[in-house]
């Protein structure tokens, strides 16, 4: 199937520790993203990078920290986990930055 | 930067009703507005788009209409039933170098047997 896809689904960790979250797109897009959507379901962007390359890098803390090792692959890590982190994360894709974007399934992170 | 409004946060419809949700945006760059419907556990599914260069857009039951002079858009979905059931969210994007899509609040649609 042609899609993004994220893993893993669930992700449930204690506060401190450092964690990673993985998406693939195998739509030969360009550009990829990291949304954040909060309890409230409200989603906003964190990253985004085009060829490899950071694009979009809204007001994150540094513990977050995207890393692209190719066009189809952007990892998300988190280091020293706090509460608040608790979230639903979405990646997502696009054919350029100014195209259509595509999301993945989202990972379910909780924090204890 | 972009501020996306979206009303209202819940709506109940009879099946086979209309629902209608509106968004307004404050920055007059925005040139694309997509909405995006999100089933329950499942991630953000793009339902239809629309350019700063038309007016309306269909594409069978679903609708998007955009007034730009007022900066608001609105979805409308004709005949619904109760697989539309579901979060829907506008956004807006300014169409710069990078599209930053600015997401609204979402609206709860639930479509009564």
């Amino acid at each position: 199937d042609t899609a993004v896809s994220q893993t893993p689904k669930y992700l449930v960790t204690q506060m401190g520790n450092d964690k990673s979250i993985k998406c693939e797109q195998n739509l030969g897009h360009d550009t990829m993203y990291w949304y954040k959507q909060d309890s409230k379901k409200f989603l906003k962007i964190m990253f985004s990078y085009n060829n490899k390359e950071l694009i979009i890098n809204e007001t994150v803390p540094n513990r977050f920290s995207p890393k692209s090792p190719d066009k189809a692959h952007l990892n998300l890590h988190i280091n020293s986990l706090e509460l608040g982190d608790s979230a639903v994360y979405f990646c997502a894709s696009s054919p350029g930055p100014t195209d259509t974007q595509y999301f993945g399934p989202g990972t379910r992170l909780t924090v204890l | 930067g972009e501020n996306v409004e979206q009303h209202p946060s819940t709506l109940s419809v009879q099946e086979g009703d209309s629902a209608v949700i509106k968004c307004t945006y404050s920055d007059s760059a925005s040139n694309y507005f997509p909405w995006y419907k999100q089933e329950l556990g499942k991630g953000p599914q793009l339902i239809i788009d629309i350019r700063s260069n038309v007016g309306e857009k269909k594409d069978q039951r679903i609708a998007v209409t955009l007034n730009k002079t007022a900066k608001h858009f609105s979805l409308h979905i004709t005949e619904t039933q109760p697989e539309d059931s579901a979060v829907y969210f506008c956004a807006a994007s300014d169409g710069g170098s990078a599209r930053q899509l600015t997401f609204g609040s979402g609206t709860q649609l639930t479509v009564l047997p």
